[in-house]
């Protein structure tokens, strides 16, 4: 069974300082690994995925992702947060051989103070 | 434009009634997916389906049923056996198993 973990229910960032969400997972073997975010009361867009291409992941909104099989981690980062940046981040896993649906983790509340 | 429909956006019910959510896509994709997010805990697996006239319990599917007679279209039916209905409802798709979701705008449900 699959498991994603994200450290912090919210995270509070100044504007203009660097993002960091928290993710990790436990797989019995490197999976694929998805971003997502959430603004209140809509679906769920893609931020960037990793399909063991490379391990530094670029996505939309200058986020990037670094996929470290050792820690189990897949962090989310952007150097320099703006106010547009205030929402909802998912961290989801899925095994590379396919499966019956993502595991979500549980959720990163962004709050980005002026 | 290319892209998963949900409707309606918000649905109101009364305890013990049946009511089904639509979902949509336009994208050619034969998997689709029903998600249910309550505050504070995700999105949880409801039903998938990966082909025309055939899908999966999910990790939650007590009180729900789903259909697939047309591969751009899987509806939701909240049964009256679903003891806590009210919930942020999402629908997804993908080309296949293996691959990214795209996601609908959700239907919030609210049980009055």
């Amino acid at each position: 069974a699959q498991s994603v973990t994200q450290l912090g229910s919210h995270v509070s960032v100044s504007e203009g300082a660097l993002v960091l969400l928290r993710c990790n997972y436990s797989s019995s073997v490197p999976p694929y690994l998805f971003w997502y975010v959430q603004y209140p009361n809509q679906g769920l867009q893609l931020l960037l995925k990793y399909t063991s291409a490379a391990t530094l992941v670029k996505g939309i909104n200058g986020f990037e992702a670094e996929f470290k099989k050792s820690e189990t981690s897949f962090h989310l980062t952007k150097p320099s947060a703006h106010m547009s940046d205030a929402a909802e981040y998912f961290c989801a896993v899925l095994p590379s051989w396919g499966a019956d649906g993502l595991t979500f983790g549980k959720g990163t509340h962004l709050i980005i103070q002026p | 434009d290319g892209g998963i429909t949900q409707s309606p956006k918000y649905l109101f019910r009364k305890e013990g009634q049946n009511v089904t959510l639509s979902c949509e896509q336009n994208l050619n994709h034969d998997a689709m997916y029903w998600y249910r997010q309550d505050p504070g805990q995700g999105l949880r697996l409801i039903y998938y389906s990966q082909i025309v006239n055939d899908f999966q319990k999910g990790d939650i599917a007590e009180g729900y049923s789903v259909s697939r007679e047309k591969k751009e279209s899987f509806p939701l039916t909240v049964t009256s056996a679903q003891k806590n209905p009210t919930a942020f409802y999402l629908c997804a798709s993908s080309m296949a198993t293996t691959d990214t979701q795209y996601f609908g705008p959700g239907t919030r449900l609210t049980v009055l």
